[in-house]
């Protein structure tokens, strides 16, 4: 059961559109469409941007969005504000009841 | 609006238990959503640990099954989480969540825990 694998950082400059990967196995991603993407700001708790691949929670910025391929999934953020530097972590459903994590990736707006 | 708040000891001996509880407001614990504990070691990615639907068995990272058990409370308020023979790896922020369709989707603010002699 290991972690779901993102870069560790990706960079952009206000405006641009910028993309976040997570790859995962036959076991996680590529079996269940339960995919969810997560924000976390310094000294806070994480904050749920994306679930189920690509659904957004009410109320949610239509800036993010999600997709999946394979065993593979993608956050992607278009118009980066500054507000959008933060750590960014994919979650998938996993086989035995269980749920991973990715490492996280830190964004940095230029 | 539902709410999770975490509470227990901030600091821990090496070989003690911990004793971790998540206290909900606006809700129950009702049969049909999870209820999970995660967490990260400082300057580290996120690590589920366990969760509980109210009526069935728990669930356990297989790591930590052996000293890991989480339960709900009488009151379906709360659910907690007890870690036995902690060690400085299990120095951590810890969260509790609810888990509904499948996503993390409301969390508590976290409680940090430090292991150290």
């Amino acid at each position: 059961q290991s972690a779901l694998t993102q870069p560790a950082s990706v960079s952009g400059s206000p405006g641009q559109s910028i993309t976040i990967s997570c790859t995962g196995t036959s076991s996680d991603i590529a079996l269940f469409n339960y995919v969810s993407w997560y924000q976390q700001h310094p000294g806070t708790a994480p904050k749920l941007l994306i679930f189920d691949v690509n659904k957004r929670p009410s109320g949610g910025s239509y800036r993010f969005s999600g997709s999946k391929s394979g065993s593979a999934a993608s956050l992607a953020i278009s118009g980066l504000q500054a507000e959008d530097e933060a750590d960014y972590y994919c979650s998938s459903y996993s086989s035995g009841n269980s749920w991973l994590f990715g490492g996280g990736t830190r964004l940095t707006v230029l | 609006q539902v709410q999770l708040r975490e509470s227990g000891p901030g600091l821990l001996k090496p070989s003690e238990t911990l004793s971790l509880t998540c206290t909900v407001s606006g809700s129950s614990i009702t049969s049909g959503q999870y209820w999970g504990w995660i967490r990260q070691p400082p300057g580290k990615g996120l690590e589920w640990i366990g969760g509980i639907y109210p009526t069935e068995t728990p669930y356990y990272k297989p790591s930590l099954k052996s000293r890991l058990t989480i339960s709900v409370g009488a009151s379906k308020k709360q659910f907690s989480l007890r870690l036995r023979s902690v060690t400085a790896a299990d120095t951590a922020v810890y969260y509790c969540a609810k888990n509904e369709h499948n996503t993390f989707d409301i969390w508590g603010q976290g409680t940090m825990v430090v292991v150290s002699s």
